[in-house]
């Protein structure tokens, strides 16, 4: 079993809907949660960083972590065809330095 | 343009050759990161170097892999030995390093390496 495990999709949704992506994982030690955008043949960009438990809200952008569940997600509202891409969920314990462990990834395409 | 540069950005290599690649992370970062990124899958850590120090190298860095930062700037990875299963995105990252736990990695576009 991976240590986090994603959904690799694809998920199609309209544009304007709200996205919700998600990811499990296992090792309790983590403690540093991020969400990576892959466009296709590009390096991954951070979109999103959350410590422990609790929401963070950036923009269209909201990340969730659930240390209780082992249980992250990320949504987007208002979801634009600019944000089809591979979203990508890390996370590390974060002592010293960070070794991140990714999801798969999951692939979203927004139709207009 | 500040952000991790990467070359080349492809590389088609026949199986058995040698193959190196270089990253330069962004300036004023000290620890840099390289990780192996296959087809629908999520990027995979390698090796982490502290300024030029490796300090930590995955089980999946076999002997044929070799990685350096000779002066705490620019790294590079070589592949010795090329097989088809090295087939890959290799992707490097880096970030300022520091007491701050709380720290960002930036992946530079990623070298995408085709074993024939």
């Amino acid at each position: 079993q991976k240590e986090v495990e994603q959904d690799p999709g694809p998920l199609s949704v309209p544009e304007g809907a709200i996205v919700s992506l998600n990811c499990t994982y296992s090792n309790s030690a983590f403690q540093y949660f991020m969400w990576y955008r892959q466009y296709s043949r590009k390096g991954p960009e951070l979109l999103m960083y959350t410590y422990s438990s609790g929401n963070k809200e950036d923009g269209r952008f909201t990340a969730q972590v659930d240390k209780s569940s082992k249980y992250i997600s990320l949504f987007i509202r208002d979801s634009q065809p600019s944000d089809s891409a591979t979203y990508l969920c890390a996370m590390s314990a974060g002592t010293g330095f960070q070794k991140l462990v990714f999801g798969t990834g999951t692939r979203l395409l927004v139709s207009p | 343009d500040t952000g991790v540069s990467q070359n080349p950005r492809h590389k088609i290599t026949k199986r058995g050759q040698n193959v190196t690649f270089r990253c330069d992370p962004i300036s004023e970062h000290n620890r840099l990161y390289w990780y192996r990124q296959t087809l629908g899958q999520g990027p995979e850590f390698l090796t982490y170097f502290q300024n030029e120090a490796q300090l930590e190298k995955s089980r999946l860095l076999s002997d044929r892999f070799s990685a350096e930062r000779p002066k705490g700037s620019f790294s590079t990875l070589e592949i010795q030995r090329t097989e088809q299963g090295d087939s890959a995105m290799y992707l490097c990252a880096s970030s300022l390093g520091g007491a701050n736990l709380q720290e960002t990695q930036y992946f530079g576009p990623g070298t995408r390496l085709l074993v024939l």
